[in-house]
This record gives C-alpha cells, sequence and structure tokens, in this order.
C-alpha cells in the first residue's frame, strides 16, 4: 500500500520559505509511471495544483506561482520536497503531497499539512 | 487556464436518493476528467479518472459520464457516508485544475 507523508513547519514568518517534504513509502518516487505533486487548500476553500517532479528531475509549475515555487526529489531518501518562497498570508493553506500516474486522477495523497503564514 | 464550473453549489438530499453533479470546462478537455470526494479534515479521495473508469476500490453506486464539455458524476443511492464535498479536475490542459466543489449534505 502506497503511503506518502507531509512533514514541514507548521508556521512561517511573511516573506521568508515554506519548505515541505513528502516521504514515500510503499513505492518508489524513481518509478517512470508517476508524476508525484504538490496540492494545497486555504482553509475553507478549493484546491490548487502547485506543480509536479517527475522522477528524472523534470517540473512543471503553476504559473501563477512559478516565480516562487522550486519542486525537488531525491531518489536515495524516495522523497520528494516543495519550497515557496516570499510567503504572505494568502499562502496559508493545507498542503498536500499527492501521486498521479501518467493517465489517470491523483491516486495517492498525504493527509495534509497546514502551514499558517503569520508573524 | 481551463475553467470548471460545477453546479449546483449545494444539493440537499436525503439517504437513498439519486444525486447528479455537473462540471462544465471552459474549453474541450477531451475526457482527461477526474472526480474526487472530500470529507472534513481528510484529503480528497479518487472516484473516477477519464471521464468514466471508476478508481480502484470505488462502489459501483459512483459512475460518471461526459457529453462535450459537460461531465456528469452520478450516485445512484445516496448512503450516510457519501455526504461530501465532491470536486472535479482536469488534466487536458497545464495547470491542471479543479473546480470549486459541489457539497452533498442531507437533507
Amino acid at each position: 500500500q502506497v503511503q506518502l507523508q507531509e512533514s514541514g513547519p507548521g508556521l512561517v514568518k511573511p516573506s521568508e520559505t515554506l519548505s515541505l517534504t513528502c516521504s514515500v513509502s510503499g513505492g518508489s518516487v524513481n518509478s517512470g509511471s508517476y508524476h508525484w505533486s504538490w496540492i494545497r487548500q486555504p482553509p475553507g476553500k478549493g484546491l490548487e495544483w502547485i506543480g509536479y517532479i517527475y522522477y528524472s528531475g523534470s517540473t512543471n509549475y503553476n504559473p501563477s506561482l512559478k516565480s516562487r515555487v522550486t519542486i525537488s526529489v531525491d531518489t536515495s531518501k524516495n522523497q520528494f520536497s516543495l519550497k515557496l518562497s516570499s510567503v504572505t498570508a494568502a499562502d496559508t493553506a493545507v498542503y498536500y503531497c499527492a501521486r498521479v500516474p501518467l493517465y489517470g486522477g491523483l491516486d495517492y495523497w498525504g493527509q495534509g499539512t497546514l502551514v499558517t503564514v503569520s508573524s | 487556464e481551463i475553467v470548471l464550473t460545477q453546479s449546483p453549489a449545494t444539493l440537499s438530499l436525503s439517504p437513498g436518493e439519486r444525486a447528479t453533479l455537473s462540471c462544465r470546462a471552459s474549453q474541450s478537455v477531451s475526457n482527461y476528467l477526474a472526480w474526487y470526494q472530500q470529507k472534513p479534515g481528510q484529503a480528497p479521495r479518487l472516484l473516477i479518472y477519464d471521464a468514466s473508469y471508476r478508481a480502484t476500490g470505488i462502489p459501483a453506486r459512483f459512475s460518471g459520464s461526459a457529453s462535450g464539455t459537460d461531465f456528469t458524476l452520478t450516485i445512484s443511492s445516496l448512503e450516510p457516508e457519501d455526504f461530501a464535498i465532491y470536486y472535479c479536475q482536469q488534466r487536458s490542459n497545464w495547470p491542471f485544475t479543479f473546480g470549486p466543489g459541489t457539497k452533498v449534505d442531507i437533507k
């Protein structure tokens, strides 16, 4: 059974960088059959796809966040990570990591982690 | 960016009733549309992908269909655990986008 688990600080100060890691078990980020994604959901609101990474390191970022986002993969640790720079209160959200088959939908999700941007 | 519009925003039904949820895309997404169920405090769960294929372990009461840019999720007979928010999502064009959701609540 594939499991994903987000980890990282729950509180980030404005203008600083949000950093989260997703640890994958029961599957490999080194698989060519999947993309590995970050999605976020502000409290009480809808879902926004931040971006995804392939095992090779190729990435795709949402244009609305592209200038501030970096997603990376560490195949040796079976993890992938998100960095979002220059955060503001508008970046307060539950951040999810998820697996995306090349053909299909987001089939496995982490439980989500709430990140609050506040001084 | 492809915009997905879901209707209605809220659907109030009783257990055992049929639920019909709609999702309209602002342009063609072929059949690259998925449906998710989200309950409070939980991550979304994949129900349907590529418009009409049930994900692993999803009960047969959930079905999806498509007609052009209009997509429908049908729950044939609502069970108590089906009361939740449902999102559609397209993977035809980047950025992949989600609809705003339809809340199915108990009448």
